[in-house]
């Protein structure tokens, strides 16, 4: 069964500092990879997503992710926080087949510090 | 155009109550995705509408659960008897049946069982 882990459940980073939020998936397959966001009372919003293309994904809001077979992860990154990037982040995989139902991670609380 | 909506966007109800959540895709998407979210936790996959094909069942986690979908347009998600293990944000997504297609998600309804 496919699972996604997703290393720290709180984090804080100042403002202007590096993004890095740590997703490893388990798949016995090259999977689909998707990085969603969700802000305070709102639904969630895709950020990007890998689909067995190029490797470094670069999604909106200058958010990218780096698909590597061999670490398993799929880590989110962004060079400069910005205030209005606070929310909480998931990492989802997806079946290849079937239902291609998202099995996502605990998801990660980012805080934004002036 | 309009994105996935759901009603109501909360509702309080009290134990041993049933309760119908409704949602409505996005126009054309013929697949149609139920989620669970409890407070501080990842998304829990509940069941899965394809055009006419029959629904993958396989995340409900229970028979109070049920849900049923009108050819490719409105669902409607049912849980009979409520618990108070029932209290989370009930999601909806759909999407485009194609490989690694987006999910677009709804804002959710918030239930609550007193």
């Amino acid at each position: 069964a496919q699972s996604v882990t997703q290393l720290g459940s709180h984090v804080s980073v100042s403002e202007g500092a590096l993004v890095l939020l740590r997703c490893n998936y388990s798949s016995s397959v090259p999977p689909y990879l998707f990085w969603y966001v969700q802000y305070p009372n709102q639904g969630l919003q895709l950020l990007l997503k890998y689909t067995s293309a190029a490797t470094l994904v670069k999604g909106i809001n200058g958010f990218e992710a780096e698909f590597k077979k061999s670490e398993t992860s799929f880590h989110l990154t962004k060079p400069s926080a910005h205030m209005s990037d606070a929310a909480e982040y998931f990492c989802a995989v997806s079946d290849l087949q079937g239902a291609q139902k998202l099995v996502f991670g605990q998801g990660t609380r980012l805080t934004i510090n002036p | 155009g309009a994105g996935v909506s759901q009603s109501p966007s909360n509702k309080v109800t009290e134990k041993g109550k049933d309760v119908e959540l409704r949602c409505d895709p996005i126009s054309g998407h013929t697949a149609l995705y139920w989620y669970r979210q409890r407070l501080g936790q990842g998304l829990e996959f509940l069941i899965y509408f394809q055009g006419n094909s029959a629904p993958d069942k396989s995340g409900l986690p229970s028979d109070r659960f049920s849900a049923e979908r009108t050819g490719e347009s409105v669902s409607t998600l049912t849980i009979q008897r409520t618990q108070q293990e029932d209290s989370a944000v009930y999601l909806c997504a759909s999407s485009q049946r194609r490989d690694g297609e987006t999910q677009y998600f709804g804002p959710g309804t918030r239930l609550l069982v007193l």
